[in-house]
């Protein structure tokens, strides 16, 4: 079975500093990955995903991520925050013939100081 | 288009009551989740509907009961609610032909169970 692990579960950034958060992933073959974000009192929103071939993958709202197959991370990053990308950020993995369920990760919650 | 609704968002019960959540999805979707969200624990499945007329169990179906009543509704059932239940509950919904997609979830429901 698959598996996420998010290490941080608070980080703080000045806005317009860069931002890295780490998610690593537990599955035997290539994983289905994918980052969502949650705004207070919303539901997630995708912010990226990747499927296969190139593994720098851009999403929404200037984030991207890196698949590093050899160290079995997805890390999110975004050069320069915005005081709204305070939110809270859910790293999740999806394995084919499962009816598309995902495992989340416990999330990191982004604060930003202005 | 709506996306993925949920009915009621907030819900306040006493132990021992029972309710209904609604969840609908205008997407034409194949699969559709139930999850709860608490505080460090991530999203943690309840319960999956890989297509119409079927339903599986997730990660924390105990306590849970869920109707696929089409294509479009999937609702899920407290019978005896217990504080444990006390979380925020989303509905997803996905195209899923096999392989992970992207899940769209709602804006949740807030129940507390006092």
């Amino acid at each position: 079975a698959q598996s996420v692990t998010q290490p941080d579960i608070h980080i703080t950034v000045s806005e317009g500093a860069s931002l890295e958060l780490r998610c690593n992933y537990s599955y035997g073959a290539t994983p289905y990955l994918f980052w969502y974000v949650q705004s207070p009192g919303q539901g997630l929103q995708l912010l990226l995903k990747y499927f296969s071939g190139d593994t720098l993958v851009q999403g929404i709202k200037g984030f991207e991520a890196e698949f590093k197959r050899s160290q079995s991370s997805f890390n999110l990053r975004k050069p320069s925050v915005h005081w709204s990308d305070a939110a809270e950020y859910f790293c999740a993995v999806g394995a084919p013939g499962t009816a598309s369920k995902l495992t989340f990760g416990t999330g990191t919650r982004l604060q930003v100081t202005l | 288009n709506a996306g993925v609704t949920q009915t009621p968002k907030f819900q306040v019960l006493k132990t021992g009551q029972s309710m209904t959540l609604q969840c609908a999805q205008d997407m034409n979707h194949n699969s559709m989740y139930w999850y709860r969200q608490d505080p460090g624990m991530g999203l943690r499945l309840i319960y999956y509907s890989a297509s119409e007329g079927t339903t599986d169990k997730g990660e924390v179906p105990n306590g849970y009961n869920v109707s696929r009543l089409n294509k479009r509704e999937f609702s899920l059932r407290l019978e005896s609610a217990a504080p444990s239940q006390t979380s925020v509950y989303f509905c997803a919904s996905s195209v899923s032909r096999g392989t992970p997609n992207e899940q769209f979830f709602g804006p949740g429901t807030r129940l507390t169970v006092l």
